[in-house]
């Protein structure tokens, strides 16, 4: 059963600082990894797609990095600014039985103070 | 602004009481994904279309939860005989055919309270 993690569940930073959130998950079968970006109360927000062959995306500020093979994903936020804050999740879906789901982890709460 | 929509964005009710909800995605989301998410947890898969067709249903689907989508386009997802522990957020994501990547694209979600 894949499981998700990210750790620490927040983080609260002063506005400037260059961020890694960090994802781990069990079973490196994995076909694709997503980042979301939540804002309190509303839906999910896609921010970075890296598909299992591919080891980084960039959009913007953010860089997704995947490390299929010791299980784990990191999200680099650059220049971290008070609009950054929010919960960020990560998500996998898996390659065996050809499931359509994602697997998410809790979420990272960050806050990032002006 | 991914172009899915939910309908209603809030919804309050009475234990017992049956609900319906619905997903209107782009037309060109032949993929439509119905996630659950509560209070400091990630989104849990629940059930997953393909077209009209629904393909996957989670265990946490339960008898009291049925999902449709009959023309392929819009969907329901409707709880019958609430109960407090179905209180959630639940959202609704879609992807496009044309999508090499398979990325899933969020609707803002309709928060169920039940009292």
């Amino acid at each position: 059963k894949q499981e998700v993690t990210q750790i620490p569940a927040a983080l609260s930073v002063p506005e400037g600082e260059n961020l890694v959130l960090n994802c781990s998950f069990t079973d490196s079968a994995i076909y694709n990894l997503q980042w979301f970006r939540q804002d309190p109360g509303k839906g999910l927000t896609s921010l970075l797609l890296i598909q299992s062959s591919q080891r980084e995306q960039t959009s913007g500020r953010l860089n997704a990095s995947l490390d299929k093979s010791s299980g784990r994903s990191t999200l680099y936020i650059a220049a971290s600014q008070p609009g950054d804050s929010a919960t960020y999740l990560c998500a996998v879906r898996r390659v065996a039985g050809g499931s359509e789901k994602l697997v998410f982890g809790k979420g990272m709460k960050l806050t990032v103070n002006p | 602004d991914t172009g899915v929509s939910q309908d209603p964005r809030h919804k309050i009710t009475k234990r017992g009481q049956n609900v319906t909800f619905r997903c209107d995605p782009i037309s060109e989301h032949n993929r439509l994904y119905w996630y659950r998410q509560t209070l400091g947890q990630g989104p849990e898969f629940l059930t997953y279309f393909q077209n009209e067709a629904q393909l996957e249903k989670s265990r946490l689907l339960s008898d009291r939860f049925s999902a449709e989508r009959p023309k392929g386009s819009f969907s329901t997802l409707e709880i019958q005989r609430t109960e407090q522990g179905d209180s959630a957020m639940y959202l609704c994501a879609g992807t496009s055919q044309r999508s090499s990547y398979n990325e899933q694209f969020f609707g803002p979600g309709t928060r169920l309270t039940v009292l």
